[in-house]
């Protein structure tokens, strides 16, 4: 079975751009997250989709944005690219969403470098 | 609100030596708890989960134990290989959260041969 993908794998934009990074999920999972990770911060969550509703979201400012389609994959998207804003970007995917026995499996992240 | 505190790195051994990385967590209630491990340029991988009081979780020669007098849930290998440099995060789920992880910062292992 395919893991969770991630596209693009790397992206450069400039301070000011938008940005919409991609994410798959192994066929089936129908909850997906999203989280950033830079070394100043660690790992923060973003938001959380299951069956194309929103279900949970991080501290974030509202640049940050995210969708579901009907097939489980998502996107979100960065409005208004700050230098900040570089980091990796992981997503991961589950069959429900809170299961006591439900485990969740990464994507290996998109890195955005924002100049 | 929740959060996890693990011992910061880079902790540095020898092949074979015995690795514990401590982690402690704040938390409402009974929250599951996790190891991940991450490898240089990829994303994370489950290494080993508990989700009640006094489970041990095991994997690949790694085990943990959910420890709810304490709030712990350390990590320990007997026997660590070259193989196992990487950084391993401590998280937790919360049982109202969804699926919401909360990460300790890190804790960045090297082995050397």
């Amino acid at each position: 079975k395919a893991g969770v993908t991630q596209t693009p794998r790397y992206l450069i934009k400039t301070r000011g751009q938008q940005v919409t990074l991609s994410c798959s999920p192994i066929s089936g999972h129908r909850s997906v997250s999203w989280y950033q990770q830079t070394p100043g911060q660690g790992l923060q969550f973003l938001f959380e989709y299951f069956s194309e509703t929103q279900r949970n979201k991080g501290n974030f400012p509202g640049r940050f944005s995210g969708r579901q389609f009907s097939n489980s994959r998502s996107e979100m998207n960065v409005s208004t690219l700050e230098l900040g804003d570089s980091a990796l970007y992981l997503c991961a995917s589950s069959l429900l969403v809170g299961g006591e026995t439900d485990t969740q499996y990464f994507g290996p992240g998109t890195r955005l470098t924002v100049l | 609100g929740n959060s996890v505190t693990q011992m910061e790195g880079p902790v540095t051994l020898s092949e074979e030596a015995f690795l514990t990385i401590n982690c402690t967590y704040t938390a409402t209630g009974y929250p599951s708890l996790f190891w991940y491990v991450q490898y240089p340029g990829e994303g994370l991988q489950l290494l080993l989960k508990a989700t009640k009081a006094d489970d041990k979780g095991s994997n690949k020669g790694f085990e943990a134990t959910y420890r709810k007098e304490t709030t712990s849930f350390h990590l320990e290998k007997g026997s660590v290989q070259v193989s196992d440099s990487a950084v391993y995060f401590c998280a937790l789920r919360g049982k109202a959260a969804g699926n919401k992880l909360t990460f300790g910062g890190g804790t960045r292992v090297l082995v050397k041969p």
